[in-house]
């Protein structure tokens, strides 16, 4: 069964760089796609991003130039670094795994981790 | 960008009766193999959400068959059959047509609560 587990600091001064883990278990990283997904409190999903099975990366074009996604296959990790925070960017962020159809979106959710902007 | 726009915000539903979510998108979603690529999920409280439909109506393993997905182009409809008190939630409508060099794209959600 897959599983994804979240790490990361739950507090983020404003100005840094928040940077978070999503650890996978019962799949292989090296293959299909592997997404990050925000959710700012009371409020809808977002999607953040994505690293595919290649390296290649896709970013959602309204925070494309503060984003790095990243990959780890020797641990099964990947990673988001999302720079210059603010408190906007205060949100629970999930990982996930993309559908082997990549227009499916997103099969396999992590519970999620707080992160709070916030001096 | 396409723009996902989900009715009703709030849906009031008694227990045992039927529940519809429209989802709207801006632009159609028929993609160039014919197929429209709109996923519905669940997201129950204090839980992470939960795809329970893709392309339109395919619904995913272990998904109760009391949801139901239809709908082509623009116009997509998730039917719940009979209204069970673990469908309390709010629902989200994704596009992935439009990508790359796009986004997935979600609608704002739909709050399911019991009467």
């Amino acid at each position: 069964q897959v599983q994804l587990q979240e790490s990361g600091p739950g507090l983020v001064k404003p100005s840094e760089t928040l940077s978070l883990t999503c650890t996978v278990s019962g799949d292989f990283i090296s293959s299909q796609y592997w997404n990050w997904i925000r959710q700012p409190p009371g409020k809808g999903l977002e999607w953040i991003g994505y690293i595919s099975y290649s390296g290649s990366t896709n970013y959602n074009v309204s925070l494309k130039s503060r984003i790095t996604i990243s990959v780890d296959t020797s641990k099964n990790q990947f990673f988001l670094r999302l720079r210059s925070v603010t408190a906007a960017d205060t949100a629970v962020y999930y990982c996930a795994r993309g559908d082997e159809t990549v227009f499916n979106g997103m099969d396999v959710w992590g519970k999620g981790t707080t992160v709070t902007v916030s001096s | 960008d396409v723009v996902m726009t989900q009715s009703p915000l709030s849906l009031p539903v008694t227990l045992g009766q039927p529940a519809s979510i429209s989802c709207r998108s801006s632009q159609s979603l028929v993609y160039s193999d014919g197929n429209s690529y709109l996923n519905w999920f669940q997201q129950r409280p204090g839980q992470s959400p939960r795809r329970l439909i893709y392309k339109v109506s395919n619904r995913d393993s272990g998904v109760p068959d009391r949801f139901s997905g239809s709908g082509s182009g623009t116009d997509f409809i998730l039917k719940i059959s009979r209204v069970e008190a673990e469908d309390v939630g709010v629902y989200y409508c994704m596009q992935g047509t439009h990508w790359p060099p796009g986004t997935y794209t979600f609608g704002q959600g739909t709050k399911l609560e019991i009467k």
